[in-house]
């Protein structure tokens, strides 16, 4: 079963707006909560993270949020730049396993 | 500053034939390092999870295995691959902190 979801396969949004990339979790035992981009054919790079302690962490133009008893986080990326497009993937760690868990990604397309 | 490789990028080989992947780190020492596979139109999945040398954790089952022979160098190898082995292979690290570091991958088509 999917521990880590992200319901959106795809996502367009005009260059300078706001994009807002979600990702719903089942494990309450997950602890720590990340976000990686990646491009095609390249390893996923890491953007930003956020302890299941805090409900907010800010880095520049990327900031995520945590709802716990949602059991919800979003990417906020303001304002979205051309590099942007690219594929995102929300990723847990703990909940019983050794690595991340990962979703299935959202691709980001910010039109110009 | 740490840095990951993989070799080879790219791989086609065909069914029934032996794999090995190559993932080391450079810059740090004693890393945590990993094997994931991202299969077509799915996320990324953990394979193998290494603490230290000669330790080896597998989070499925599969035709696959995993070797630490040093202490930044992480080896994934199969003796016989299936159709379903094709994916893109990914190595991380880690180190004193929950971020994980991916290296650039390699493509695997078994044919």
């Amino acid at each position: 079963d999917q521990q880590v979801k992200q319901n959106s396969p795809s996502l367009s949004v005009q260059e300078g707006r706001i994009s807002i990339l979600n990702c719903d979790y089942t494990n309450s035992m997950f602890d720590y909560f990340l976000w990686y981009k990646k491009y095609p054919a390249e390893g996923p790079t890491f953007l930003i993270s956020i302890s299941s302690i805090k409900d907010k962490n800010e880095d520049g133009r990327f900031t995520v949020f945590l709802n716990k008893s949602a059991k919800h986080l979003s990417l906020h990326i303001v304002p979205s730049q051309p590099g942007d497009s690219a594929v995102y993937f929300c990723a847990a760690l703990g909940g019983g396993a050794d690595g991340l868990t990962f979703g299935k990604g959202t691709h980001l397309i910010i039109q110009p | 500053s740490q840095t990951i490789h993989q070799w080879p990028a790219t791989l086609v080989q065909p069914v029934g034939s032996p794999l090995s992947l190559e993932c080391t780190v450079e810059g740090t020492s004693n890393p945590n390092l990993y094997w994931y596979r991202q299969a077509a139109g799915r996320g990324l999945q953990l394979l193998f999870y290494s603490v230290g040398i000669g330790q080896i954790s597998s989070e499925v089952p599969q035709n696959l295995s995993a070797s630490r022979p040093q202490d930044r160098q992480f080896i994934l190898s199969s003796k016989k691959l299936l159709l379903s082995d094709s994916g893109f292979y990914l190595c991380a690290w880690s180190g004193g902190t929950n971020e994980q570091y991916f290296g650039p991958g390699t493509r695997l088509t078994v044919t």
